[in-house]
């Protein structure tokens, strides 16, 4: 059964920092992994898609890195802003077309 | 613009009531699914149908029910047999990657 787990829980950061968010899942054997930000009370907003065949995405000051064969990807974010504070939500997608969930890590930028 | 809308934002059921929350999308998405998140649980699958006319139960399908008779649409009726239904329901659709409505927040009177 496939697991996703998202690292650290809470994270607080001082503006103008770079950052990395990190997500584990147990069955390489993925069809793509998507990065979203939830805003409280709102719904996901997608960041990026990394498809099984690819390695890394890029998006303005986001990057985000994919290795299967280790199961990890990781969501880097540059230069910080207040604005960027949310719920960063990292999601598998499997060969039934089900997105499996990680808990998600909360981002607190200080102004 | 094309995405997925989602209605209402807020719901109130009382006990023993039928609900019905809606999910329209305009992306021309074979695919739609209905997720449940609840605070500390992440989301949860609830029903997904990947084409018209046919759907599967997800993860947590008890005391719920869907109908897929258009492409465009996914309704969700949340029933008196679910006992828990207080949570932020999503509706997605699967392109290229998922896109999210905005939800809709259920809480039982």
């Amino acid at each position: 059964k496939q697991e996703v787990t998202q690292i650290p829980a809470a994270l607080s950061v001082p503006e103008g920092e770079n950052l990395v968010l990190n997500c584990s899942f147990t069955d390489s054997a993925i069809y793509n992994l998507q990065w979203f930000r939830q805003d409280p009370g709102k719904g996901l907003t997608s960041l990026l898609l990394i498809q099984s065949s690819q390695r890394e995405q890029t998006s303005g000051r986001l990057n985000a890195s994919l290795d299967k064969s280790s199961g990890r990807s990781t969501l880097y974010i540059a230069a910080s802003q207040p604005g960027d504070s949310a719920t960063y939500l990292c999601a598998v997608q499997i060969n039934t077309g089900k997105l499996i969930f990680g808990q998600g890590t909360t981002l607190q930028v200080k102004p | 613009d094309g995405g997925i809308t989602q209605s209402p934002k807020y719901l109130f059921r009382k006990e023993g009531q039928n609900v019905t929350l809606s999910c329209e999308q305009n992306l021309n998405h074979d695919a739609m699914y209905w997720y449940r998140q609840d605070p500390g649980q992440g989301l949860r699958l609830i029903y997904y149908s990947q084409i018209v006319n046919d759907f599967q139960k997800g993860d947590i399908a008890e005391g719920y029910s869907v109908s897929r008779e258009k492409k465009e649409s996914f309704p969700l009726t949340v029933t008196s047999a679910q006992k828990n239904p207080t949570a932020f329901y999503l509706c997605a659709s699967e392109g290229y990657g998922y896109t999210f409505g905005s939800g809709t927040r259920l809480t039982v009177v």
